[in-house]
């Protein structure tokens, strides 16, 4: 069973553009949720998407959005990008979210520069 | 949902010895699930445990939980260089459809 796949495994970005990062879930999983994780404010949750819609949403700027297809992919895209953006952002899956272990993808290092 | 938080923040012990992790929370919940993170890498899951279990195993690993405490305690026994990584506990309250919040965690270093 494939598991999380993220990609691209690394970025670097220049401050004001706009990047997409993409999650395939494990094959069955509805829910996807995605984490940015730095140094300083450790592991975020930004939003999570189900059956196409999103279902909980963290506390980032509305530069931060994401959108889940009908297979279930899920993207997110940042815009406007800037320095403190520079992380490691994490996709994780789950077949419904609540009551379930989510499994993890290997993360994208967005470095901003 | 709300953020589980771990203690200690670090942890360092050697190879062979017992590593113990705690977890605290605040409301009720319906489960509390533990992670790993190898150094900058994704999250593993665990262990699951519901709110109506008081004690889970899964190979080296044993999860308690306490609802009348709020708290959940990771043990790792017989550790390895291995098990060096950043442990994590995450919280799922009814009001929680899908998301983890995490906390800190606890950063384990098993010295050979």
């Amino acid at each position: 069973k494939a598991g999380v796949t993220q990609t691209p495994r690394y970025l670097i970005k220049t401050r004001g553009q706009q990047v997409t990062l993409s999650c395939s879930p494990i094959s069955g999983h509805r829910s996807v949720s995605w984490y940015q994780q730095t140094p300083g404010q450790g592991l975020q949750f930004l939003f999570e998407y189900f059956s196409e819609t999103q279902r909980n949403k963290g506390n980032f700027p509305g530069r931060f959005s994401g959108r889940q297809f009908s297979n279930s992919r899920s993207e997110m895209n940042v815009s406007t990008l800037e320095l403190g953006d520079s992380a490691l952002y994490l996709c994780a899956s789950s077949p419904y979210g609540q009551g379930y272990g989510y499994t993890f993808g290997s993360g994208t290092r967005l470095t901003v520069v | 949902s709300q953020q589980g938080e771990e203690d200690p923040q670090a942890l360092s012990i050697q190879e062979g010895e017992n590593a113990t992790m705690n977890c605290s929370y605040k409301t009720s919940i319906n489960n509390l699930q533990w992670y790993r993170q190898n150094s900058g890498r994704g999250l593993v899951h665990l262990i699951l445990i519901r709110s109506n279990e008081r004690e889970k195993h899964s190979g080296r690993l044993r999860v308690t939980l306490d609802t009348s405490k709020k708290s959940s305690s990771l043990l790792i026994t017989a550790s390895r260089a291995a098990d060096t990584a950043s442990y994590f506990c995450a919280p799922q309250d009814g009001g929680s459809q899908g998301n983890l919040i995490f906390g800190k965690g606890t950063k384990l270093s098993v010295k050979p």
